[in-house]
């Protein structure tokens, strides 16, 4: 069975400095990897993913992840942080060899963490 | 920018009565789901809709689920008999198709069973 791990409940960053949310991910081929972000009262925004290719990811509002296979990470990360990026951020996996014929893709997420980027 | 929205953004019900959450996904998509968080936990998956029909579905969707997609742009999920356990943060979310992975949230609706 596919799992996720996201071992700190909140990230606290000053504003300027880079981030790190982590991620480890357990499946039993490839992993499809996803990354969103949930503002209060908002749903689940994605905002980068990695298929196949090159291991660094770029997404949106220039936020982008590495893909470490023998480490089975996929942490998020950002050059410098903003106020605005505080959020929590959930990594999700889906194995793709658990397609089942029909074309439906679970997505497993982590329980999140709580980003914080102090002014 | 097409959204998926999702009605009510709150709903309170009594234990044993019927819920009827409602969800609009984006127009040219073509495969659904829905998901739930309890408080404090993660995000699971309940059911994924394709065609029609269920297509995978969880051990947490039990026989007092059920999903239908009644006139070709919503897409509900019903639960029969609430539980107070069914209290949940319900979250649908819809794909373009295979080859697009990544699905499109809505932003949720907050059941409270009292």
């Amino acid at each position: 069975a596919q799992s996720v791990a996201q071992p700190e409940d909140q990230v606290n960053v000053a504003e300027g400095n880079p981030l790190t949310v982590k991620c480890t991910y357990s499946v039993s081929g490839n992993p499809y990897l996803f990354w969103y972000v949930q503002y209060p009262n908002r749903g689940l925004q994605f905002l980068l993913k990695y298929i196949t290719g090159d291991n660094l990811v770029k997404g949106s509002y220039g936020f982008e992840a590495e893909f470490n296979k023998s480490q089975t990470s996929f942490h998020l990360k950002k050059p410098s942080a903003l106020v605005s990026d505080s959020a929590l951020y959930f990594c999700a996996v889906r194995d793709p060899d658990a397609y089942s014929g029909a074309g439906s893709y679970q997505l497993t997420f982590g329980k999140g963490t709580k980003l914080s980027v102090i002014p | 920018e097409p959204e998926v929205t999702q009605t009510p953004s709150h709903q309170v019900t009594q234990m044993g009565q019927e819920v009827i959450l409602r969800c609009v996904p984006i127009s040219n998509h073509l495969y659904f789901y829905w998901y739930r968080q309890i408080l404090g936990q993660k995000v699971e998956f309940l059911v994924s809709f394709y065609n029609n029909e269920i297509s995978e579905k969880s051990e947490i969707f039990d026989d007092q689920f059920s999903v239908e997609r009644p006139d070709g742009s919503n897409f509900t999920l019903k639960i029969r008999s609430t539980k107070l356990e069914d209290s949940a943060m319900y979250f649908c979310a819809s794909s373009a198709g295979l080859r697009s992975y990544e699905q499109y949230f809505g932003p949720g609706t907050r059941l409270t069973v009292t």
